[in-house]
């Protein structure tokens, strides 16, 4: 079955840039959402189609998607950011990576 | 705007089917996919499966032999079968919109419910 790869932790300073990768056999033929996941609340869709930002979402949060590996990138950083980050993609069905934690310090 | 509730028995035992509805309101099903997703605590997202609003439907493959996801776009609704539960399948469940692409492929999870807990547990 298909796999999506993150690394379980990420860390970054305020004001900087994150950038989350998830990798994944041929995942640049495929589209990529990512969803941030804030404790206890209900994940949210950030990205979609690899690097489109649903209604709503800061213009930091952006998407890329070549190869073998997809990758969020958080510019500037701020604190509310600090959540868990899952991506996504359909290979017969939906697959979810193993989500990271981003942690803003 | 659109919302989706989650309802259903919060505990349900060991070898019996766990059964959860999960109610539109503010918007049409037609057009969309609708899924289900769980979340173990303290673990990942896992997709359950979907239907479209006209009732084709798709499953993870460890799960389709035990799971049913049924529409009743009359009600605004869709529901979710899992047979024959174990510890295992204790979670949080989460039903979402699917929205779709122009081809009609599914395309992304852009509504949420607030999540139901169940336990299975004698």
């Amino acid at each position: 079955s298909y796999e999506l790869t993150q690394p379980p932790s990420v860390s970054v300073s305020p004001g900087q840039t994150a950038s989350i990768i998830c990798s994944g056999d041929n995942l640049g033929n495929k589209y990529v959402c990512w969803y941030q996941q804030k404790p206890g609340q209900s994940p949210v869709l950030v990205i979609y189609q690899d690097s489109k930002r649903p209604s709503g979402i800061p213009e930091r949060f952006s998407g890329s998607n070549s190869g073998n590996t997809a990758t969020l990138t958080i510019s500037g950083t701020q604190a509310m950011d600090e959540a868990d980050y899952y991506c996504q993609a359909w290979d017969s069905s939906w697959v979810f990576g193993g989500g990271t934690k981003l942690t803003v310090l | 705007q659109v919302q989706l509730q989650e309802s259903g028995p919060g505990l349900v035992k060991p070898s019996e089917t766990l059964s959860l509805t999960c109610t539109v309101s503010g918007g049409s099903m037609t057009n969309f996919y609708w899924s289900w997703i769980r979340q173990p605590p303290g673990k990942g997202l896992q997709y359950i499966g979907q239907i479209y609003y006209s009732g084709s439907t798709n499953y993870y493959p460890s799960l389709k032999s035990r799971v049913t996801i049924s529409v009743d776009t009359s009600k605004n609704q869709f529901s979710l079968q899992l047979r024959s539960v174990t510890a295992a399948d204790t979670a949080v469940f989460y039903c979402a919109r699917v929205t779709s692409r122009d081809s009609g492929l599914a395309d992304a999870f852009d509504i949420w419910g607030q999540g139901t807990m169940v336990t299975v547990s004698s």
